[in-house]
């Protein structure tokens, strides 16, 4: 069964640092990764999609980035800010019919 | 752009209540999926739907029923509702190959 893990639950950074945000999962065959942004009491935006046969994705300030031989995904987010804070989820699409398994997190605090 | 919307944000009903969680994409997704959020928990599946009139169970079915009469909309149905259910509800939808998967707001339920 897959497993998805988020480490740290939590982090602080001050505004302006790079900074790192990691995904494991324990089950190499997957179809798609995608990670989201949650603000407190909202629902999940998505962020950065990627695909089995792609290393990674890049959005403005956010590359995401896709190793499954290690069954890790990283997301980077460059020259942080305060809008920065929210909770950062990642979840694994497995092939055939079968929903998104998800991590529960890492909720990021950027200090002005 | 993709819109998942759901009937309330903020609910409150009363325990032994049957209640109605209501979400509409328009986006034309075939696959439709209920979750709950809770503290420490993570996002759980309660349902999901791959078409019109199919359901599959999730993680945590139970107390839960679904409804999906048109491909638009999916209906989460709390046939009598208890405290235990108080949770945050997300309503997401994605394409048939679970391509890049879209949430709605959430509906924060309170059941007393």
């Amino acid at each position: 069964k897959q497993e998805v893990t988020q480490i740290p639950a939590a982090l602080s950074v001050p505004e302006g640092e790079n900074l790192v945000l990691n995904c494991s999962f324990t089950d190499s065959a997957i179809y798609n990764l995608q990670w989201f942004r949650q603000d407190p009491g909202k629902g999940l935006t998505s962020l950065l999609l990627i695909q089995s046969s792609q290393r990674e994705q890049t959005s403005g300030r956010l590359n995401a980035s896709l190793d499954k031989s290690s069954g890790r995904s990283t997301l980077y987010i460059a020259a942080s800010q305060p809008g920065d804070s929210a909770t950062y989820l990642c979840a694994v699409g497995t092939s055939g019919n079968t929903p998104l398994v998800f991590g529960k997190g890492t909720r990021l605090s950027v200090i002005a | 752009d993709v819109k998942v919307t759901q009937s309330s944000r903020y609910l409150v009903k009363r325990t032994g209540e049957k209640v109605f969680l209501e979400c509409v994409q328009d986006m034309d997704h075939e696959n439709m999926f209920w979750y709950r959020q809770d503290p420490g928990l993570g996002l759980r599946l309660i349902y999901f739907s791959y078409d019109v009139k199919m359901k599959e169970k999730g993680d945590i079915p139970e107390g839960y029923s679904v409804s999906r009469e048109k491909k638009e909309r999916f209906s989460l149905i709390l046939e009598s509702a208890s405290t235990n259910q108080t949770s945050m509800y997300l309503c997401a939808s994605s394409t048939l190959t679970f391509y890049e998967q879209y949430f709605g707001p959430g509906t924060r339920l309170t059941v007393t």
